[in-house]
């Protein structure tokens, strides 16, 4: 009963080479976030649409972006990675922001050669 | 590659005792918290959260107190197993301006010895 899914679970691209990676969902949740998990440190949020709004944290590198082309999915897209751009980056929804549980898929774990 | 990442406080217990990992959080105004466990290689998964108007919550062998007044958390596990092992992390909902988001603790690196 996979409720958020990410593909691929590990992703190898070479630096400057632009990746996308998706998240779907199954819960009909408003909310999609995407985070930023490098070792032995807690997730950072990178930005998360309600609905169709985008919601940006102020210290998300402009070569990040995202798209939500419809409720059950997202993309994050990395323009030119760098080589500190490896990292897990998550996927979560949830079914609002306030006092909501966020629900995380399995990650997937980006390699910048 | 990566950059080398901060060293994780650690939690060694021995399999069948009880765990309380604890976490401070920043914001007095925060007023929802959730404490998320991550095994290696995973994404977190929810285990318990816990609104301001409670002190305590309990679940299935885990249980959360929550002590406003000095913004702390903590997380207690009963009858820790190997299966516990993996890191810990507080998270409270903090407002963010016109939306609210999830801020994260550092984590615990809890390892049960069989």
């Amino acid at each position: 009963d996979a409720m958020v899914i990410q593909n691929p679970r590990y992703q190898v691209t070479q630096f400057g080479k632009p990746v996308t990676l998706s998240c779907s969902q199954t819960l009909n949740h408003n909310v999609m976030y995407w985070y930023q998990q490098k070792s032995s440190q807690a997730p950072k949020l990178l930005f998360h649409y309600y609905d169709k709004d985008f919601n940006n944290e102020a210290d998300t590198p402009d070569n990040f972006q995202s798209r939500r082309p419809n409720t059950s999915f997202c993309f994050l897209d990395i323009r030119s990675p760098g080589l500190g751009d490896a990292a897990m980056y998550l996927c979560a929804t949830s079914r609002d922001w306030y006092q909501e549980t966020q629900y995380f898929g399995p990650g997937t774990r980006l390699l910048v050669l | 590659g990566e950059s080398v990442g901060l060293h994780l406080p650690t939690l060694s217990v021995q399999e069948g005792d009880n765990s309380i990992i604890n976490c401070a959080y920043s914001n007095s105004a925060s007023d929802y918290f959730i404490w998320y466990k991550q095994e290696s290689g995973k994404g977190p998964q929810f285990i318990i959260d816990i609104r301001s108007n409670m002190d305590k919550r309990q679940g299935q062998r885990v249980t959360v107190l929550l002590n406003k007044t000095v913004k702390h958390l903590s997380l207690q596990i009963a009858a820790t197993q190997p299966g516990d092992s993996a890191v810990y992390f507080c998270a409270e909902n903090t407002s963010g301006g016109s939306n609210y988001k999830l801020t994260f603790g550092k984590g615990t690196l809890l390892t049960v010895n069989p």
